[in-house]
C-alpha cells in the first residue's frame, strides 16, 4: 500500500490564486513528521515546510501553509499568491519517528506538477 | 557554506561498467542520505549514514551498490557492473540530528543524472 499519495498528476493556477496541492498518507506510527518539497526543472529538491504529527497548529512559512488534519490523514499544501515562479513539481513526504527500520529516510508520493498561468 | 554539492552532475555510461559518485553535505550535518529519483516518481531512498556509520539500506540497494561515508564527512555512491535499469538521478541529502527522533529537514543536493547506454 502507498504511503503517500498525490492524486492530483497535473494542477493549473492562474497567477495571483491561491492554490492547494492533495496529500494524504497512511502509517501507524503514532510520531511521524510531514514535509512538503518543490523540485524546478533544475531538478534540485527545495524543502518547503514541515508538519510534526504532535504539532497543534497548522505550520506556515510565508505564502506556504500546511492544512493538517490528523483524523484524515491528509497533508495538504496551500499555496497563496501563486507566482510564475511556483511552476514546479511539488512532492509530499512522510517520516516516521519509531517504526524500528525506518527512522531515516523519507517517503514520497509521486508529486503534482504545478502550472502558474499569466 | 553552500550547501550539499554532487559530482559530478551528469554521467553517462555503457552497460556492465562501474561508476562512482561523491556527495559533500553540509559541514555541521550528520546525516547523509542517498536517494534515487526515476523519470515521473518520488525520490526512493537508498541508504543513509549517521556519522560514519550505515545505518540503513532499502531493499532497492543490490549488491551492485555499494556506499561508504569515511570519516563521516563526504560520501560516495558506486554502481558495479551497471545495467540500463540503474539509469535514474541520484540524490544525495543531508540534515541534522540532535537524537534519534526529531522533524529537522533534509537538504537536497542537485543530484547526478546516471545515463547507462
Amino acid at each position: 500500500a502507498q504511503k503517500i499519495t498525490q492524486t492530483q498528476p497535473g494542477m493549473f493556477v492562474q497567477e495571483k490564486e491561491a492554490v492547494t496541492l492533495d496529500c494524504t498518507y497512511d502509517t501507524s506510527d503514532p510520531s511521524y513528521g510531514l514535509f512538503w518539497y518543490k523540485q524546478p526543472s533544475s531538478g534540485e529538491m527545495i524543502f518547503l515546510i514541515y508538519q510534526g504529527s504532535y504539532d497543534q497548529q497548522n505550520a506556515t512559512e510565508g505564502r506556504y501553509s500546511l492544512n493538517f488534519q490528523k483524523a484524515r490523514k491528509s497533508a495538504n499544501l496551500v499555496i497563496s499568491a501563486s507566482q510564475l515562479g511556483d511552476s514546479a513539481m511539488y512532492f509530499c513526504a512522510m517520516r516516521e519517528f519509531l517504526r524500528v527500520g525506518s527512522q531515516g529516510n523519507l517517503i514520497f508520493g509521486k508529486g503534482t506538477k504545478l502550472s502558474v498561468k499569466p | 557554506d553552500t550547501g550539499v554539492s554532487q559530482d559530478p552532475r551528469h554521467k553517462i555510461t555503457k552497460r556492465g561498467q562501474n561508476v562512482t559518485f561523491r556527495c559533500d553535505p553540509i559541514s555541521e550535518h550528520n546525516r547523509l542520505y542517498w536517494y534515487r529519483q526515476t523519470l515521473g516518481q518520488g525520490p526512493e531512498f537508498l541508504t543513509y549514514f549517521q556519522n560514519e556509520a550505515q545505518l540503513e539500506k532499502s531493499r532497492l540497494l543490490s549488491d551492485r551498490f555499494s556506499a561508504e561515508r569515511p570519516k563521516g564527512s563526504f560520501s560516495t555512491l558506486e554502481i558495479q557492473r551497471t545495467e540500463q535499469g540503474d539509469s535514474a538521478m541520484y540524490l544525495c541529502a543531508s540534515s541534522y540530528i540532535p537524537g534519534l527522533a526529531g522533524g529537522n529537514e533534509q537538504f537536497f543536493g542537485p543530484g547526478t543524472r546516471l545515463t547507462v547506454l
